[in-house]
């Protein structure tokens, strides 16, 4: 079915460094792909979005491009704030819109 | 402005109780979707409803569990004769239209915890 895959574990760096957050998914068809944003405690909040393939969804500086040819959407920034430390979830719509994510990815900024 | 409500943030039940939990979905949102998060993983698709109608529970357990979205009041999950196993974040979310391209809001979660 479909579903997708984040990279292991946790990531650790400091303050102003460039974050990569890896995402692919196994899907039929062309699936609407997003990136959640969780911080403690709280629900998640969307990210960011694409539609379809190369389309770039952006937002705080956050980007991802929706990369068909390797299934891919990676997560990227190019200086870290403190206040982007929480986790991190890439997801698909699939059939009646359902939302599969991927493990998430703590993520923690270092002054 | 509000967003997605969900009642109570935490809610404590012992084995074999039943848990009622709710959500209020966004203004002018009539698709609500549940989702279950276990410890450090991922979300996971339980059921997507709209007003008086079940559209597809196909990520429910089939025994003790059940939802509803009235016509009137909130959406709610309902877990009877709960066991340890059920302890999890809860969350809800909604959309306006059900379309594949429409971003889901999410509430704060129901972290339930079975003693």
């Amino acid at each position: 079915g479909d579903s997708v895959t984040q990279m292991e574990g946790p990531v650790t760096l400091s303050e102003e460094a460039f974050l990569t957050i890896n995402c692919t998914y196994t899907a039929t068809g062309y699936p609407s792909l997003f990136w959640y944003v969780q911080y403690p405690g709280e629900g998640l909040q969307l990210l960011l979005k694409a539609t379809k393939a190369d389309d770039k969804g952006s937002n705080k500086g956050f980007e991802a491009t929706y990369r068909k040819e390797t299934t891919s959407f990676h997560l990227e920034k190019g200086s870290v704030q403190v206040s982007d430390s929480a986790v991190y979830f890439c997801a698909l719509a699939y059939g009646n819109n359902r939302l599969a994510f991927g493990k998430g990815n703590q993520v923690v900024v270092i002054p | 402005n509000a967003g997605v409500m969900q009642n109570p943030r935490h809610l404590v039940r012992r084995r074999g109780q039943e848990a009622r939990l709710r959500c209020s979905p966004m203004k002018g949102h009539s698709h609500v979707y549940w989702y279950r998060q276990l410890p450090e993983e991922g979300l996971k698709f339980m059921v997507y409803l709209q007003k008086e109608n079940i559209i597809d529970e196909s990520g429910m357990p089939k025994e003790r569990f059940s939802a509803e979205f009235p016509k009137e009041g909130p959406s709610i999950l309902r877990i009877q004769q709960v066991v340890r196993g059920d302890s999890a974040a809860y969350f809800c979310a909604s959309s306006p239209t059900g379309g594949d391209n429409q971003p889901q809001h999410f509430g704060d979660g129901t972290r339930l915890s079975i003693l």
